[in-house]
């Protein structure tokens, strides 16, 4: 059974990081694509970032582009977003998710969610 | 960006009907490459249908999706109790990948 566990959520103040991760288990973790979304009332669901099986290609939404870090640890089967200069635009829920496979940029299985509370 | 307008914002039946639930795109979507989610409160969103018909693993035949281009839906016939959420659609044809703001399926 595919599972993901997230962890690293919280408050944080303007201006600050964060580090969120994700561990993943029942499946060939370095075989598939990983991917963050996140969630707010307001703007709904939005793809942040997405990486490679290899880890190798690294993609960001333009409004993360130069905060956020992508990373994964194929030895640990953990994916990593490392997020820098936190603005309140950026609280949300935040959502790793397993790709369907390398090429398809759909999302079969997701964690629990990891709240973001950009605040002082 | 391709922005996906649902319709209904809100939808409200009763157990046992049919809904459709409808997902238009400002341009055409890339070789069908839409996909539905589910939602419940306090939960992740659950894969549902992707590439616009294929039913994901253990989702019941209840649930049917359709369409090409611009225009895309999810029919539930029969609705059962556990299918009243938010129904989200995604397409991933086109760079950066976007979601639809979601219909609210409420029991009537």
């Amino acid at each position: 059974e595919v599972q993901l566990l997230q962890s690293g959520g919280g408050l944080v103040q303007p201006g600050g990081s964060l580090r969120l991760s994700c561990a993943a288990s029942g499946f060939t973790f370095s075989s598939y694509a990983m991917t963050w979304v996140r969630q707010t009332p307001g703007k709904g669901l939005e793809w942040v970032s997405a990486i490679s099986g290899s880890g190798g290609n690294i993609y960001y939404a333009d409004s993360v582009k130069g905060r956020f870090t992508t990373s994964r640890d194929n030895s640990k089967n953990m994916v990593y977003l490392q997020m820098y200069s936190l603005t309140a635009e950026d609280s949300a829920v935040y959502y790793c998710a397993k790709n369907r496979h390398e090429g398809a940029a759909t999302y079969d299985s997701w964690g629990q969610g990891a709240l973001v509370t950009v605040s002082s | 960006e391709i922005v996906l307008t649902q319709s209904p914002g809100t939808l409200s039946l009763s157990p046992g009907e049919r809904a459709t639930l409808s997902c238009r795109a400002s341009q055409s979507v890339s070789n069908s490459q839409l996909t539905w989610y589910q939602q419940k409160p306090g939960q992740a969103p659950r894969f549902f249908i992707y590439g616009a018909s294929t039913r994901a693993t253990g989702i019941p035949d209840r649930f049917s999706g359709s369409g090409s281009g611009t225009d895309f839906t999810l029919t539930i016939t029969r609705l059962e109790p556990e299918d009243f959420a938010v129904y989200y659609c995604q397409q991933y044809g086109s760079s950066p990948i976007t979601f639809g703001q979601g219909t609210r399926l409420d029991i009537k």
